[in-house]
């Protein structure tokens, strides 16, 4: 049972440059999220989604889009990153609005 | 907006050292609440939560919190701690739509 696997592990980016970090679970949970971590800041939502085909702003949404066009997967895309997208990146995903998320391993992102 | 705040941002403590780790939440609606911790490397992983009933849950490894609805409270504790409790401790509250919103985290470190 894998859970919620998150691709690449880490990943050096330049500034302007996109990429895609790829979420899936096998879980058939409903609800996926993606998080930033950030040193004495916890852990802050950037989107998320409550089901196939949609998709809703979190608290830090700038910078970053994100699709789920299949019930586990669950895209975040950079189109022009930043420094300040540096970060640790933790996809979610949770049966329904009331259980507890289920986290990935994590993204370790820099951008020089 | 909901909201969560963990007041202590590191805390040392010797083996067998009782701990209790704050959190208070703003939230005005059915509160969910949970504890996660996030071992050094790791992802994050429930801890316990609560929905409603007994204030006072038990959840893995020998932790247990206390709703205290008055305080708005959910404190962490643990009787006696132990070394491979050295970990960070994140406190979050549900909201609609399945959002969580989680604290700033708090670093415990347990010496031998």
């Amino acid at each position: 049972n894998a859970g919620v696997t998150q691709t690449p592990k880490f990943r050096v980016l330049k500034t302007g440059q996109s990429m895609t970090l790829l979420c899936a679970q096998d879980m058939n949970h409903e609800y996926m999220y993606w998080y930033r971590q950030d040193p004495g800041m916890g852990l802050r939502l950037i989107h998320y989604s409550v089901g196939e085909g949609t998709t809703a702003k979190g608290e830090v949404p700038d910078g970053y889009n994100v699709s789920r066009l299949k019930k586990q997967n669950f895209l975040l895309g950079l189109e022009s990153a930043a420094p300040s997208q540096t970060s640790v990146y933790f996809c979610a995903s949770r049966w329904d609005s009331n259980s507890p998320l289920h986290f990935g391993n994590g993204t370790r992102l820099t951008v020089t | 907006a909901q909201s969560v705040s963990q007041h202590n941002h590191h805390v040392i403590l010797s083996e067998a050292a009782s701990l209790e780790l704050g959190c208070n939440y703003s939230y005005g609606g059915t509160v969910n609440l949970f504890w996660y911790v996030q071992y050094p490397g790791q992802h994050l992983q429930l801890l316990l939560k609560y929905f409603s009933g007994d204030p006072l849950v038990k959840g893995i490894k020998g932790f247990e919190a206390e709703f205290i609805k008055s305080k708005f409270s959910f404190n962490l504790r643990k009787p006696s701690v132990q070394w491979s409790d050295t970990a960070e401790y994140f406190c979050a509250v549900k909201g609609p739509a399945g959002k969580s919103t989680f604290g700033d985290g708090t670093t415990l470190t347990v010496k031998p």
